[in-house]
């Protein structure tokens, strides 16, 4: 079956840092990948997804998601973190059946000034 | 275009009683999904929806929950007999068809006293 492991559960970043959030995933095929943000009391937002072509891909608020097969991971990254970045992000897979996402546990970023 | 609606928000039941959710995906949207946040966790799948259709309910518990998306109407996920243990956030999403690609609900936080 597959699954998704956000090594790490918190990160604090500088404002004005880069933010590197970690993903893995298990999944015997090409995988269907998502980052998604989630504010406090909020529901989940789409940064980017990843289906096929190129492994750098470009998303929403300046974040870009890079898939590297031979590692099975599907980092996220932003060059520039800003304090508004302050939330939670989950990776997911899609599932092999019935077009389910399989999330991660979640990192949540803090953002200090 | 509206986003996906859910109501209520913020739901308070007492042990024994029953939870109604409800769902409303976006326009032109007939696929929904129903996923539960339990406190620090990702989220976990628990069914997919097509009109008058349970495509996959592999993550539904087996009793006092069911779901259904009628003709006319909104997607409702129903909880019987509630217990502590099913408070957590529910989050509906939805997608025009069979996709991965899938819009979500700002969540209804459901909590049992």
């Amino acid at each position: 079956a597959q699954s998704v492991t956000q090594p790490d559960i918190h990160i604090t970043v500088s404002e004005g840092a880069s933010l590197e959030l970690r993903c893995n995933y298990s999944y015997g095929a090409t995988p269907y990948l998502f980052w998604y943000v989630q504010s406090p009391g909020q529901g989940l937002q789409l940064l980017l997804k990843y289906f096929s072509g190129d492994t750098l891909v470009q998303g929403i608020k300046g974040f870009e998601a890079e898939f590297k097969r031979s590692q099975s991971s599907f980092n996220l990254r932003k060059p520039s973190v800003h304090w508004s970045d302050a939330a939670e992000y989950f990776c997911a897979v899609g599932a092999s059946y019935g077009n389910k996402l399989v999330f991660g546990a979640g990192t949540i970023l803090r953002v200090k000034s | 275009n509206a986003g996906v609606m859910q109501n209520p928000r913020h739901l308070v039941r007492r042990r024994g009683q029953e939870a109604r959710l409800r769902c409303s995906p976006m326009k032109g949207h007939s696929h929904v999904y129903w996923y539960r946040q339990l406190p620090e966790e990702g989220l976990k799948f628990m069914v997919y929806l097509q009109k008058e259709n349970i495509i996959d309910e592999s993550g539904m518990p087996k009793e006092r929950f069911s779901a259904e998306f009628p003709k006319e109407g909104p997607s409702i996920l129903r909880i019987q007999q509630v217990v502590r243990g099913d408070s957590a956030a529910y989050f509906c999403a939805s997608s025009p068809g069979p996709s991965f690609e899938q819009y979500f609900g700002p969540g209804t936080r459901l909590t049992v006293t």
